[in-house]
């Protein structure tokens, strides 16, 4: 069965600088997506960053990027420029196929200092 | 587009009790997903609908959970007894049927149960 680790369950930045959250996962498929979730207190979970595994080259939307590592299994977050709107948790998962259901890491929660 | 719709936000029982839940997905999305999210962990898959057939149930506990998607649009979780450990936030998701997605799950803001 898939795992997806990330050991970090709570991170803080200051406001303006970058951090990176770590995700590491476990699976015998070629073929996959990874996706990074961000979860604010009491809202719903929406999609940051999405990489197919095919693809080599790392996923970039506005401030969010990936380091995308297939052989190492990792896929960690870089965010820079980190704003106030950035706190929240932050859910790495994997997904075997594009309608297989997602399976989930334990989460960072990430605090943004003003 | 409207999103994934859930209701109620948040339900307070005793053990023992039921209680069910509600989940509208994206129209047109034909995979429906509930997920459980305890305190401080991840989401954990529940059951997976595509169109009105269950496609996964394997982490269900039976004996307790139902859930179904009549008529393959809305979808309803029922948990009856009621234990203490199913305090979590129950969470839906959406997706386009095969062909059509890009692995991408669309949540709703799920619904917040407190088992007392």
């Amino acid at each position: 069965a898939q795992t997806v680790t990330q050991s970090q369950p709570e991170m803080s930045v200051q406001e303006a600088e970058t951090v990176t959250l770590s995700c590491t996962y476990d699976t015998s498929e070629s073929d996959y997506y990874l996706f990074w979730y961000k979860q604010p207190p009491s809202r719903q979970m929406i999609l940051v960053i999405r990489q197919e595994a095919y693809k080599q080259q790392n996923a970039t939307e506005n401030r969010f990027s990936v380091n995308f590592q297939k052989a190492a299994k990792s896929f960690s977050l870089k965010i820079s420029d980190s704003q106030l709107g950035d706190a929240a948790m932050y859910f790495c998962a994997y997904g075997h196929s594009g309608n297989t259901p997602l399976v989930f890491g334990k989460g960072t929660r990430l605090s943004v200092i003003a | 587009e409207a999103g994934v719709a859930q209701s109620p936000r948040y339900k307070i029982i005793e053990k023992r009790q039921s209680v069910a839940f509600w989940c509208n997905p994206i129209s047109g999305h034909a995979t429906l997903y509930w997920y459980q999210q305890i305190l401080g962990q991840g989401p954990k898959l529940l059951i997976q609908f595509q169109n009105n057939g269950v496609v996964d149930d394997s982490q269900l506990p039976k004996d307790r959970f139902s859930a179904e998607r009549l008529k393959g649009v809305d979808s309803t979780l029922k948990i009856q007894p009621a234990k203490l450990e199913d305090s979590a936030v129950y969470l839906c998701a959406s997706s386009p049927g095969a062909g059509l997605n890009t692995g991408e799950l669309f949540f709703g803001e799920g619904s917040r149960l407190t088992v007392l």
